[in-house]
């Protein structure tokens, strides 16, 4: 079965400043996608970026970008440039191809913005 | 594109009484939804698929005579709570896939908090 560990509960960043949310997974697929989706406070689930398992090179996405590394079955965030409006909850997901687009979340990351 | 609306926000019941919530795909045709149940400061724990004109698919542990799901058509899913306890109150969030290809992501409502008194 596929797991997804986010290793840190709570991250602190000032306001302009870069911050890595860590995302470590497990599984024996060789074919599977990786998502991040922020979570604000009033619930809504906003996708942010996507990394397929054969994709070479790093998903970027605006101020988003994945940091891929297949060999050590990591997919960490990079937020550049942080604003106040990125404080929230953030999960990293996996989905195997052929398990009918289930998502598997992580126990996600909340991230604080200081101004 | 891609909006999922999830209907009501929130819902306080009583013990003993059934809720229904709502999921809608409002510009596309999603022949699967999920439902996903959260705790708070906790993770998305996937509870079942719902499959347009078929029975949905429950998660192992989830009881589908407790929560009943309904997928009559390509746009709607429903999610019925019955004879709710307040062990059953919690955050409910429903998702959609929009059919344009594996590497889509799930595009999910708002959510739904309901609580049992």
């Amino acid at each position: 079965a596929q797991k997804i560990t986010q290793t840190q509960p709570g991250m602190f960043v000032q306001e302009k400043e870069a911050v890595t949310l860590d995302c470590t997974y497990d599984t024996s697929d060789q074919s599977y996608g990786l998502f991040w989706y922020k979570q604000p406070s009033s619930g809504e689930m906003i996708f942010l970026i996507y990394q397929g398992s054969y994709d070479e090179q790093n998903a970027t996405e605006g101020r988003y970008s994945l940091n891929f590394q297949k060999a050590r079955k990591s997919a960490n965030l990079v937020i550049s440039a942080s604003q106040l409006g990125d404080s929230a909850m953030y999960f990293c997901a996996m989905r195997l191809r052929g398990s009918n687009y289930k998502l598997t979340f992580g126990k996600g990351t909340l991230l604080t913005v200081n101004p | 594109g891609a909006v999922v609306s999830q209907h009501p926000s929130w819902v306080i019941c009583k013990s003993g009484t059934s809720v229904k919530i709502e999921c809608r795909s409002l510009d596309f045709q999603a022949t699967t939804m999920f439902w996903y149940r959260q705790f708070p400061k906790q993770s998305l724990m996937l509870m079942a698929t719902s499959n347009e004109g078929s029975k949905a698919t429950y998660e192992q542990g989830v009881e589908k005579d407790k929560f009943l799901i309904n997928h009559a058509s390509l746009t709607l899913s429903t999610l019925t709570v019955t004879s709710a306890h307040p062990e059953d109150s919690s955050f409910y969030i429903c998702s959609a896939k929009v059919p344009t290809g594996d590497t889509s992501p799930l595009h999910f409502g708002n959510g739904t908090r309901l609580t049992v008194t």
